[in-house]
């Protein structure tokens, strides 16, 4: 097991335009997170899966993101019509569930930057 | 979650120890205090949690004062490859028994860290 592997690793793209991140996370993992970090800030929460359901989700994820989670493996993010606003390097994270690991420690990926002009 | 203070920024020398501080006064009862750094382009890493008792891993040592207001993340003998921002965080404890999570428990609240440089 490698960790958590998200792709790309960069991404520019224009403004307005679609774009969508992956994340592969741990696979014993049954927890999925999103996490958002602009420059010189720590990473931000934005939403959380367990397995394939989607519990919570931040109010920085606005009606342009949507986030997915198949069958409880890999996820994606997605945001539609990006503004500047949205770069930022996105942060994917999996852990263990309750009970399995009393840690609760998180396994980050090298998440991917975005760069919208 | 109890919000921490620390350092914007920090300078060791290296192969000394670097002695990271936290403040996080408001901490409840029942929430621990947790490490975690990031080194440029690279996502956070966990180091080090502790409640109340000082703890010790392979990575660093973390003393908890007795009122548990503040901490302090030591790296023994720092490297260059130390040179990171490090986030204290404090969060609620994870139930061992499998119960609902609320979902404060389930995130990390970061805050702005510090950022350790470690000099030749």
């Amino acid at each position: 097991d490698t960790g958590v592997s998200q792709d790309p690793r960069h991404k520019i793209t224009k403004r307005g335009q679609n774009v969508t991140f992956r994340c592969d996370p741990i696979s014993e993992h049954n927890r999925l997170y999103w996490y958002r970090q602009t420059l010189g800030q720590g990473p931000e929460f934005l939403t959380y899966f367990q397995n394939e359901a989607q519990l919570e989700k931040s109010r920085l994820l606005s009606d342009r993101f949507s986030a997915e989670r198949p069958k409880g493996s890999f996820s994606t993010l997605e945001i539609q019509r990006t503004e500047q606003g949205d770069s930022a390097m996105y942060l994917c994270a999996s852990s263990r569930n309750v009970g399995q690991d009393p840690n609760y420690g998180y396994t980050f990926g090298s998440g991917t930057r975005l760069t919208v002009v | 979650d109890a919000k921490t203070t620390q350092p914007t920024s920090m300078d060791c020398a290296e192969g000394r120890a670097a002695n990271l501080p936290c403040n996080h006064s408001t901490i409840s009862g029942n929430e621990y205090v947790y490490w975690y750094r990031q080194i440029h382009s690279q996502g956070p890493q966990y180091i080090i949690h502790g409640l109340k008792n000082n703890e010790t891993n392979e990575m660093a040592s973390l003393i908890i004062t007795e009122d548990r207001k503040s901490s302090t993340l030591i790296l023994p003998h720092a490297t260059l490859r130390d040179t990171a921002v490090y986030y204290c965080i404090v969060r609620v404890a994870t139930l061992l028994t499998g119960a609902s999570v609320s979902g404060s428990a389930r995130q990390l609240t970061f805050g702005s860290g510090t950022q350790l440089t470690v000099l030749p």
